[in-house]
Formats: structure tokens, C-alpha cells, sequence
């Protein structure tokens, strides 16, 4: 199976720190989209980004940054100054183009940001 | 505007129970996505509906599972009988568009069986 692989099972920093949680992702096909998601403590995924495979341009919002490297097929996210607030699991995610358009779901990395 | 909703939020029943969950997708969204987490599986996609139609069974466990969708604007996903080893967060989410969208997810069903 065509995996996502998220190899930081947990990562603990302290509040101000970057942190950047890695995705690498396995696919045959040109076109796909990659996705993050955050699950804080109270339970619910909520979506920070899409980018499709098309789209190598890194993307930046507020605190939050994505570098899409398609020769590596990594997908990684970074938080710069981190704070408690971050703390949640982060989870990568892949949908090919195809007809069957489910997400491929990373394990997740869960983040810890200490005050 | 009203996310996904889900219902119960909590359920606490015995094996051999039925239990029923439910979803309404957000209005106008086109495809529903039931799926289960637990700490050893992560996220397990159960099934997909889309245009109210099942696309997508695969996941589903057991024909203890099963799922319905009757109307765009509410699911159902029903385990009878009931076993313990089904405890775990339920989520149900939906998508709007033609498949390449983001999906939304509710704030999940915590299921414990007994």
C-alpha cells in the first residue's frame, strides 16, 4: 500500500522553540493532494492546509510554514515560536486523483510545547 | 455556520448492545466519511458516501457494521452486537465539490462497549 509516513512518533520542545514535524509520502500517481490536520486535547481534527502536487511553492501562515519538496516526496510542516496552545497531534494526509478519492492517513506526530 | 454535528458525544454501552451514531454533514456538502480512531489503529476510514450513495465499504469491519444515508443530510452508522473491541472515537466528516477538497469533521463519538 501506498503509504504516508510521519516517522516522529512524539516531539516535546519548550515554548518559543521551532519545531518542524516531518511527512513523507509514497505515491505512483502525478497528481495528488497533501493535507495537515491538527487534533488538540479536546478531540477534533480541524484542517490547517491542501496543496496539490503541482504546487512546490512553499506556503506561509502566521506562525505556520509547509515546504512541499516533490523530488523527496516530503511534505513538512513547521511552527516557528511555538507556543502551548500548539500542543495537539498533527497528522499528514494524501488523496490521489484517482476515483477512489479517500485520504491516505499519516500515524501522527504528537506535540508537546512546555511553558 | 453549523460544522459537522455528531451525536451522541458520548456512548457507554454493554456488548451485545446495538448502538447507533449519527451525522448531519455541513449543507451542500456532497460526500460523508465515516471513520474510527484508536490509539493501535490511528484513523481508519470505514466508509464514504457520495450524493448520498455508498462509494466505498472497504473499511467497514464486520457485518456487524453497517451504514446508511438516507437523505443528504443525515448518516447513520449502527454496530449490532456490540464488542468491546469497538471502543474507540468515531468521527464522522464531510466534503463539498467534485472530491479534492478538505474535509470537516465533527466533533467525534466516544464509544465505550462494556
Amino acid at each position: 500500500a501506498q503509504k504516508v509516513t510521519q516517522a516522529q512518533t512524539e516531539i516535546s520542545v519548550v515554548e518559543k522553540e521551532d519545531v518542524t514535524l516531518d511527512c513523507v509520502y509514497e505515491t505512483r500517481d502525478t497528481t495528488y493532494y497533501l493535507f495537515w490536520y491538527k487534533q488538540p486535547p479536546s478531540g477534533e481534527l480541524v484542517f490547517l492546509i491542501r496543496r496539490n502536487s503541482f504546487d512546490e511553492q512553499n506556503e506561509i501562515s502566521g506562525r505556520y510554514s509547509w515546504n512541499f519538496q516533490k523530488s523527496t516526496s516530503s511534505f513538512n510542516f513547521t511552527i516557528t515560536a511555538s507556543q502551548v496552545v500548539d500542543s495537539a497531534v498533527y497528522f499528514c494526509a494524501r488523496q490521489d486523483a484517482g476515483n477512489n478519492r479517500k485520504l491516505i492517513w499519516g500515524l501522527g506526530t504528537s506535540l508537546a510545547v512546555n511553558p | 455556520d453549523a460544522g459537522v454535528i455528531q451525536s451522541p458525544r458520548h456512548e457507554v454501552t454493554e456488548m451485545g448492545q446495538e448502538v447507533t451514531l449519527r451525522c448531519k454533514p455541513i449543507s451542500g456538502h456532497n460526500s460523508l466519511f465515516w471513520y474510527r480512531q484508536t490509539m493501535m489503529r490511528g484513523l481508519e476510514l470505514l466508509i464514504y458516501f457520495n450524493n448520498n450513495v455508498p462509494i466505498d465499504d472497504s473499511g467497514m469491519p464486520e457485518d456487524r457494521f453497517s451504514a446508511k444515508m438516507p437523505n443528504a443530510s443525515f448518516s447513520t452508522l449502527k454496530i449490532q452486537p456490540s464488542e468491546p473491541r469497538d471502543s474507540a472515537v468515531y468521527f464522522c466528516a464531510s466534503r463539498s465539490g467534485t472530491g479534492y477538497n478538505e474535509q470537516f469533521f465533527g466533533p467525534g463519538t466516544r464509544l465505550t462497549v462494556l
